[in-house]
């Protein structure tokens, strides 16, 4: 039981180039997030998932593309990166309802950009 | 304008001693506020999940405290170890996909 996979860890991309983040789980979870986690900034959620073939807006989706094609995978696409999408990416899921008072998200060891 | 903010920023501690850390918010309505840590490089990790009608809530040496009328809780750290050193992030949910981190609180135990 892996728990919360994501790849790759790290990434250097240039200004414009293209890149997809993955993340998978194994614990059959409905629920998917991208954050973003920036210095002295809290998580923002940029998209999330509540099931397969569903994707929603977050707080800060702009710039960001996902797919959730397979339940226990979710992508996050970057089309044209900007250094402004610098940051620490981390996956999260969930079994139950985001907010329900049981829900516990499980986060996935995180990807550090670079968007020079 | 909904907000959680922690404090303090950091702290360091002597391995053994007590600490507390504290989460003030203004989100509202309020559904539930959980506590996560976060070990330098790594996910958060959840601790503790309160609803509304819960005072406290512990989970080992950690002991989270929640007052709904004035908006604050706090996270109690006994008899700490090297071990706890790492960051602390507290999050509030509004409703169904609507959560507020705080920043976190960057706890440094030394021996």
């Amino acid at each position: 039981n892996a728990g919360v996979t994501q790849t790759p860890k790290f990434r250097v991309l240039k200004t414009g180039q293209s890149m997809t983040l993955l993340c998978a789980q194994d614990m059959n979870h409905e629920y998917m997030y991208w954050y973003r986690q920036d210095p002295g900034m809290g998580l923002r959620l940029i998209h999330y998932s509540v099931g397969e073939g569903t994707t929603a807006k977050g707080e800060v989706p702009d710039g960001y593309n996902v797919s959730r094609l397979k339940k226990q995978n979710f992508l996050l696409g970057l089309e044209s990166a900007a250094p402004s999408q610098t940051s620490v990416y981390f996956c999260a899921s969930s079994y139950s309802m985001p907010g329900g008072n049981t829900d516990t998200q499980y986060f996935g060891p995180g990807t550090r950009l670079t968007v020079l | 304008k909904n907000q959680v903010e922690q404090s303090p920023q950091s702290l360091i501690i002597l391995e053994g001693k007590n600490c507390t850390l504290q989460c003030n918010y203004t989100v509202s309505p309020f559904s539930n506020l959980r506590w996560y840590k976060q070990d330098t490089g790594r996910g958060p990790v959840s601790l503790t999940i309160m609803t509304f009608s819960e005072n406290t809530k512990s989970n080992g040496r950690y002991t989270a405290t929640l007052d709904a009328d004035t908006k604050q809780s706090s996270l109690h750290i006994t008899a700490s170890q090297l071990s706890d050193s790492a960051s602390y992030i507290c999050v509030v949910s509004v409703d169904f996909n609507k959560f507020y981190f705080g920043s976190g609180t960057k706890l440094n135990v030394k021996p």
